[in-house]
């Protein structure tokens, strides 16, 4: 079946642009995540959603980052006036709640290039 | 504060060695271990887990061996070959929670 897709797979970006980053979750995968991976370091955890409840922004860096969720599919990652840092891949997984939250599966990523 | 330590950042082996990546965590509240694989352009994908009621797990070639007391848990590969050469990410999670904390990776380079 289809596993986690992102879009776009590339990104390049001026500073102080804003930018918006999709991720389709695995049907029927009530939860999902979005993970930073800046270069030659190891996953960052940015947010958590679950279901219907308050998503985990707790990884959030800046108040310039927000994701939504419609349901249990489809998931935006805006991040507002992007700087140098933000370059990274950003990337997103999913999980079914019924077996091991723990087995999460990622999509190829999208690499973000602020400029 | 970085919560799980990886190590080595490289490693180089020839085909049919046994390569060691070690992790290292602080918080006790952890309660399970898994390993991801990560290729060029690839996001990461599950290759083995442990829970730390259980000392060693082996699926393949591939084993943990975990080590409770010393809050340290590591990964070897078996008969290591070339399609092995990857990233290898150790990560943890507390089960309240679904966060997973990684380490900072170890870049594999098996050589024929």
């Amino acid at each position: 079946g289809a596993g986690v897709s992102q879009s776009p797979s590339n990104k390049v970006t001026e500073k102080g642009k804003d930018v918006e980053l999709r991720c389709d979750p695995i049907s029927g995968h009530t939860a999902l995540y979005w993970y930073r991976q800046r270069l030659g370091q190891g996953l960052e955890f940015l947010i958590y959603f679950q279901g219907n409840s308050a998503p985990d922004k707790s990884g959030l860096p800046s108040d310039r980052f927000s994701a939504e969720r419609t349901g249990e599919s489809v998931s935006t990652l805006t991040i507002q006036r992007t700087q140098q840092e933000d370059s990274a891949v950003y990337l997103c997984a999913s999980s079914f709640s019924g077996g091991s939250p723990y087995e999460q599966y990622f999509g190829p990523g999208t690499r973000l290039t602020v400029t | 504060q970085q919560q799980v330590k990886q190590s080595p950042q490289s490693l180089i082996v020839q085909k049919g060695g046994i390569p060691i990546i070690n992790c290292a965590y602080e918080n006790t509240a952890f309660d399970y271990f898994p390993w991801y694989q990560q290729f060029p352009g690839k996001g990461p994908a599950l290759l083995i887990a442990i829970r730390p009621d259980v000392s060693e797990k082996k699926e393949g070639r591939f084993t943990i061996s975990f080590n409770k007391s010393a809050k340290q848990f590591s990964l070897h590969i078996m008969d290591s070959q070339p399609g092995d050469s990857a990233t290898y990410f150790c990560a943890a999670n507390r089960g309240a929670t679904n966060k997973l904390i990684f380490g900072t990776g170890t870049l594999l380079a098996v050589q024929p």
